[in-house]
């Protein structure tokens, strides 16, 4: 069985900070993972996943995020927020018959 | 551009009324899927093709069907709509190959908010 999960419901940071919204998860085998955003009465929009190679890996819109193979732990960052960053953020191991977390609000206060 | 659409944004039906709700992607994909989307709950798999007239259940199949005659097209059936079916119906579809295609993204329509009565 496979899981993720993102402890924290909802992230709120000041335009201009970095954020890390937070991502770990649980398979048998290799750990295909993707991070998703959601914008409101909207599908969802891949940003970025980690299937080999480097740990940090780029995406859309400035965002990254990094694998920890020790830690089971996959936090998209952001350098820099902006309030249009203001989503839904949806992390998912594999594709195919992928399992998704919860999710987590972001909200970028001006 | 991958583009999904759904044949609904919002939909209004009433309670024991049979439900079509049509998902068709344009890029050939092999895998199509069917989510429903509540407030708390995340995302959950209601079925997933991974080929024409193939199928499997996903994490809550009860009180719902699909069908795939053609492989752009994917249909989710309520064969007798309930209120507790009140959500956010999204479609996706994606490359599948050999594997199943367990390394690529999904690419996912804009969704049909159901409301039953």
């Amino acid at each position: 069985a496979q899981s993720v999960a993102q402890p924290e419901d909802q992230v709120n940071v000041a335009e201009g900070n970095p954020l890390t919204v937070k991502c770990t998860y649980s398979v048998s085998g290799n750990p295909y993972l993707f991070w998703y955003v959601q914008y409101p009465n909207r599908g969802l929009q891949f940003l970025l996943k980690y299937i080999t190679g480097d740990n940090l890996v780029k995406g859309s819109y400035g965002f990254e995020a990094e694998f920890n193979k020790s830690q089971t732990s996959f936090h998209l960052k952001k350098p820099s927020a902006l309030v249009s960053d203001s989503a839904l953020y949806f992390c998912a191991v594999r594709g195919g018959k992928s399992t998704f977390g919860d999710g987590t609000t972001l909200t970028v206060k001006p | 551009d991958v583009k999904v659409t759904q044949s609904s944004r919002y939909l209004v039906k009433r309670t024991g009324e049979k439900v079509f709700l049509e998902c068709v992607q344009d890029m050939d994909h092999e895998n199509m899927f069917w989510y429903r989307q509540d407030p708390g709950l995340g995302l959950r798999l209601i079925y997933f093709s991974y080929d024409v007239k193939m199928k499997e259940k996903g994490d809550i199949p009860e009180g719902y069907s699909v069908s795939r005659e053609k492989k752009e097209r994917f249909s989710l059936i309520l064969e007798s709509a309930s209120t507790n079916q009140t959500s956010m119906y999204l479609c996706a579809s994606s490359f599948g190959a050999s594997d199943r295609g367990f390394y690529n993204e999904q690419f996912f329509g804009p969704g049909t908010r159901l409301t039953v009565l």
